[in-house]
């Protein structure tokens, strides 16, 4: 199985910093990763996918990079919405795996 | 607008049953792979299984295989999951979910919670 590492677990920032997110795989993936953000109670919702596409309707601040087994979420100027848990997940091959989740909460 | 309404949750004594029902509309169902995705309280998210468009191929998360089944049914654009032989940490809200041909998951249920405890 390939494994997801997210990091950091909580990372505390402020409204208007630029805040970047990083998860590992295991092995390589290509570029079969997608970020999504969850809100408290909610489902998630697909931010990225093909690890650096924005997924229609998602605010352009928000972006992907990466392959392979390294990659980044970042959020060029963070908002108040956005302080919330974010994951990575891997579709390169099942199982399909998540990482721990991070959680933005403010500085 | 695509739209996933599961039903099915409570609560159940460990080595028992529950069937997870997803009501999908919005999008044509029969084109698409389909997911359940659980995630215990306080915890991270976790795939469960896959079904193809036609049914012909499932796949599980190895902590299920054997007790849970996924299927489908076209024709009345619903998606189920049959779990069996329950434990207390298949205790969750499970999600049903599209998955597009190359992935990945786009759009989930509200989810329902699915309690086992004696």
């Amino acid at each position: 199985d390939i494994q997801m590492t997210q990091s950091p677990s909580t990372l505390s920032a402020s409204v208007g910093d630029r805040v970047t997110i990083t998860c590992r795989a295991s092995q390589s993936i290509a570029y079969w990763l997608a970020w999504y953000q969850q809100k408290p109670g909610k489902a998630p919702k697909l931010l990225i996918y093909e690890a650096s596409s924005l997924q229609s309707g998602v605010p352009s601040r928000f972006s992907g990079s990466g392959s392979g087994t390294e990659f980044t979420l970042t959020i060029s100027s963070l908002q108040p919405d956005d302080l919330t848990t974010y994951y990575c997940q891997q579709y390169h091959s099942y199982p399909i795996t998540f990482g721990q989740g991070t959680r933005l909460e403010i500085k | 607008e695509v739209q996933l309404v599961e039903s099915g949750g409570g609560l159940v004594q460990p080595g028992g049953s529950l069937r997870l029902s997803c009501a999908a509309s919005g999008f044509i169902f029969s084109s698409y792979w389909m997911s359940w995705v659980r995630q215990a309280p306080g915890k991270g998210l976790e795939w469960v299984a896959n079904i193809k468009q036609d049914g012909s191929e499932k796949k599980y998360v190895d902590s299920v295989e054997g007790r849970f089944t996924i299927s489908r049914d076209n024709a009345k654009n619903s998606l189920y999951l049959q779990m069996n032989s329950l434990r207390a940490e298949d205790t969750a809200v499970y999600y049903c979910a599209r998955y597009p041909v190359s992935g990945p998951i786009d759009y989930w249920g509200q989810g329902t919670l699915v309690t086992v405890s004696s």
